[in-house]
């Protein structure tokens, strides 16, 4: 059975600062990885999806990265701002279309 | 920029009724789905939906909970006879179809509160 563990369960950085989520799944047969960012209280904001096929995805200041073999996955952050706290969820597919989450990672940036 | 759109934003029911969750998915979308959050704990899959059937669903999804598509552009997801287990943030989501390169849209969900 697919799991899918986020460390660290929260992380706390001065603005400006370049920072790495770590997430990791313990099964490597994927379709693919979809990271996510959750305000409290609030929906589900897809940031970047990577392919099974494909080693990394950039969108603006983020950088997610996939190894597949390992499984293992990185959000990076480049700049950080405060407008980036948040919960950030990753979650895989694999054969079917559920999707697998993490419990997340909580970043606060402080000004 | 299209969106997954859920009412209500938060239901407070009382143990033992039922509740009726409603979802409108972006519009050229295919594959629908429901997930819950029990606060502090992970996003669950509940049940996917494509061509009006239901194409997987988890333990969770037992004969408590059932989905439809009504009509062109809602889906619902009924919960039965709610317990206080059931409280929940409950997210609606869709996609356009199942390719490796298909992100899921995820609406605002709704926080529903067995009382």
């Amino acid at each position: 059975k697919q799991e899918v563990t986020q460390i660290p369960a929260a992380l706390s950085v001065p603005e400006g600062e370049n920072l790495v989520l770590n997430c990791s799944f313990t099964d490597s047969a994927i379709y693919n990885l979809q990271w996510f960012r959750q305000d409290p209280g609030k929906g589900l904001t897809s940031l970047l999806l990577i392919q099974s096929s494909q080693r990394e995805q950039t969108s603006g200041r983020l950088n997610a990265s996939l190894d597949k073999s390992s499984g293992r996955s990185t959000l990076y952050i480049a700049a950080s701002q405060p407008g980036d706290s948040a919960t950030y969820l990753c979650a895989v597919r694999q054969a079917g279309t559920a999707l697998i989450f993490g419990k997340g990672t909580t970043l606060s940036v402080s000004s | 920029e299209p969106e997954v759109t859920q009412t209500p934003s938060h239901q407070v029911t009382q143990m033992g009724q039922e509740v009726i969750l409603r979802c409108v998915p972006i519009s050229n979308h295919l594959y629908f789905y429901w997930y819950r959050q029990i606060l502090g704990q992970k996003v669950e899959f509940l049940v996917s939906f494509y061509n009006n059937e239901i194409s997987e669903k988890s333990e969770i999804f037992d004969d408590q909970f059932s989905v439809e598509r009504p009509d062109g552009s809602n889906f619902t997801l009924k919960i039965r006879s709610t317990k206080l287990e059931d409280s929940a943030m409950y997210f609606c989501a869709s996609s356009a179809s199942l390719g490796g390169n298909t992100e899921a849209f995820f609406g605002q969900g709704t926080r529903l509160t067995v009382v």
